[in-house]
Parts: C-alpha cells; sequence; structure tokens
C-alpha cells in the first residue's frame, strides 16, 4: 500500500494562468474525493468519483474548477484562471466501497499559491 | 446541508491530564464519525471512528462517543503525551464512503 499520492506538492503561479494537479488513489479503492483546505480551517468538499463517474459537485467549484478521472484510477484537477482566494491547499483523498467500511485515506496534498 | 460545528477552538493541557473536544452536527442523515489529526504541514490521518448503531468506542487512550438524539459526538484523549499536539478535526458522513464534512477544527497543546 503506497497510499494516496499527490503531484506536485507545492505550485506556484501568477494571477490568470491554468493549473493542474495530479492524484493517484490507492490502487484497489474505488471511490475519489477533492476537497480544499485554506489556513486554519477543516478540509472542504469540492467533488468525488466513483471509478470514471463524477458523482457530486460542491457550490464552491465554480466554473472554473474542473475535475476528470478518465480511466476510474487516477485524477486531475485543473482550475483555469486562477485569481487569489484560490491560494489554498488542494487534499485528495481514497476509499473504497467494497466489503466493510473503509475510511478516507489522504494525500499529502498539493498547496497553490497565487501570486 | 450538513454542519459541523467544533469546540473549543484551541486546548492547552498539561502532560498526562484528559482532553476533550467537543462536536455537533445538523443532519439527521449522517451515520458515520470520524476523527482526523493533522500535525503541521501534513496530511489529515484517521484516529479513531464511530458508527450510529454504537454510542462509544475506545482505542487505547483516546474514546469517542456518540449521542445521535442529540447529535453530539465527542472524543476524548487521556494520559496526554507531547505527541498529541495537533489540529484535530471532527466529520460527519452517511457513510465511510460519502463526501466528508469537516468541523474547523481544534488545535490541542500538550505542554511537557
Amino acid at each position: 500500500d503506497t497510499g494516496v499520492s499527490q503531484d506536485p506538492r507545492h505550485k506556484i503561479t501568477k494571477r490568470g494562468q491554468n493549473v493542474t494537479f495530479r492524484c493517484d488513489p490507492i490502487s484497489e479503492h474505488n471511490r475519489l474525493y477533492w476537497y480544499r483546505q485554506t489556513l486554519g480551517q477543516g478540509p472542504e468538499f469540492l467533488t468525488y468519483f466513483q471509478n470514471e463517474a463524477q458523482l457530486e459537485k460542491s457550490r464552491l467549484l465554480s466554473d472554473r474548477f474542473s475535475a476528470e478521472r478518465p480511466k476510474g484510477s487516477f485524477s486531475t484537477l485543473e482550475i483555469q484562471r486562477t485569481e487569489q482566494g484560490d491560494s489554498a491547499m488542494y487534499l485528495c483523498a481514497s476509499s473504497s466501497t467494497g466489503s466493510g467500511d473503509q475510511p478516507q485515506h489522504f494525500g499529502d496534498g498539493t498547496r497553490l499559491s497565487i501570486l | 446541508g450538513e454542519n459541523v460545528e467544533q469546540h473549543p477552538s484551541t486546548l492547552s493541557v498539561q502532560e498526562g491530564d484528559s482532553a476533550v473536544i467537543k462536536c455537533t452536527y445538523s443532519d439527521s442523515a449522517s451515520n458515520y464519525f470520524p476523527w482526523y489529526k493533522q500535525e503541521l504541514g501534513k496530511r489529515p490521518q484517521l484516529i479513531i471512528d464511530i458508527r450510529s448503531n454504537v454510542g462509544e468506542k475506545k482505542d487505547q487512550r483516546i474514546a469517542v462517543t456518540l449521542n445521535k438524539t442529540a447529535k453530539h459526538f465527542s472524543l476524548h484523549i487521556t494520559e496526554t503525551q507531547p505527541e498529541d499536539s495537533a489540529v484535530y478535526f471532527c466529520a460527519a458522513s452517511e457513510t465511510s464512503y460519502d463526501k466528508v464534512i469537516f468541523g474547523p477544527g481544534t488545535s490541542l497543546s500538550v505542554i511537557p
């Protein structure tokens, strides 16, 4: 079990640029989640997938945000035309709907800083 | 939608004392209540969870209680140690594999 991995760990970009983050879940996990965490706050749900299907999107996820999980394995989160308010830690988690309750396991996150 | 509140926001205890963090939730459909510990700059890590058909669960120095009628749940840490210092988040969800709604966090400091 290599755990959930996210890339990059840090991203610094200028306002107005597009950024893309990648998440590789634990291999046998069919569910994948994206959360956003700002300083001093708890993680906020953004969206989640079961296999390649996107099941729910939060109202926090504006039209500038898009997430995909094309083959039901890794996922990407893209932010277009970044704004100052997008600066945050973007966390990915995965779990399984298989037998028994499977809690969500988090990755180390991608810290986004908008200049 | 679900709303999770948590208090206190900061908690300072002497090493060896107990720490208690309390949370409330709003959605009756929530049945799964995980607790995560997050050290500075690190990922949230699950430390214990409880489901709605159970009133209490214990794992060594950590225990959680749930009052589903009142929509309250609590984390108890006994015999605190300096390495317990971190931010603790309570959370609620319909199941372990649904979206999780987190509380705002409690920053626990254990003073040696």
